[in-house]
């Protein structure tokens, strides 16, 4: 079956280290997303992509950063720059602008 | 500017008591309203997307319907395993994606 696998399920980040989560689609979906989701705020756009090898920030996007080599793969890292990371990350697809997305089952990230 | 609400915050019902969840949203020129289901710890599950007001979907317990101003999330004599968040979303004439911040349902047996 088709679908998002966000890797790790859980990750643990020391002050000042950058972290990496992965997201890979099997969709065949042209656009995929990042986003943010904390205790009583919707989600939070952070970055997303409509095509290889272009991004676009979203409303968040300071301390992240993404890359978009191949149309499978979208990985998010979360730099040293981002003092709050503690959140969970959600990575999204879609078939285009106007449909809803396929969710991955999500990253916690914790910071120790 | 866009917006979406979703009210209640949480509902709690017994096993049989139908109710509706809310979204209510203003936007410039509205392309699609999505509504997801999210249990604790995962990621959101789509359910429905209705493009214009009149518009129904169905799904086993669960309605969504569509005006000019808000959706609703029927839910029919539902189930334990009906407990979740419940999210709203839509997209804007410009193609911003906006989430409302959840319902949380729980429903008791």
């Amino acid at each position: 079956d088709g679908g998002i696998t966000q890797s790790p399920k859980y990750l643990f980040r020391k002050e000042g280290q950058n972290v990496t989560l992965s997201c890979e689609q099997n969709l065949n979906h042209d656009a995929m997303y990042w986003y943010r989701q904390d205790p009583g705020q919707g989600l939070r756009l952070i970055y997303y992509s409509q095509i290889v090898n272009d991004f676009q920030k979203g409303d968040i996007a300071e301390g992240y950063s993404v890359s978009r080599e191949k149309k499978e793969s979208f990985p998010l890292t979360v730099t040293s720059a981002q003092k709050n990371p503690t959140a969970f990350y959600l990575c999204a697809s879609n078939k285009g602008p106007e449909n809803g997305y396929t969710f991955g089952s999500g990253t916690r990230l914790t910071v120790v | 500017e866009d917006q979406v609400t979703q009210s209640p915050e949480a509902l709690r019902l017994q096993e049989g008591e139908s109710s509706s969840l809310n979204c209510s949203y203003t936007v410039s020129g509205l392309r699609g309203l999505f509504w997801y289901r999210q249990d604790p710890g995962k990621g959101p599950e789509f359910l429905f997307t209705l493009y214009s007001a009149g518009e129904e979907k169905e799904k086993e317990r669960l309605k969504a319907t569509l005006t000019k101003k808000e959706s609703f999330l029927h839910i029919t004599a539902p189930k334990p395993e009906d407990s979740a968040t419940y999210l709203c979303a839509l997209i804007s004439g410009t193609y911003k994606y906006i989430f409302g911040t959840g319902t949380r349902l729980k429903v008791l047996a």
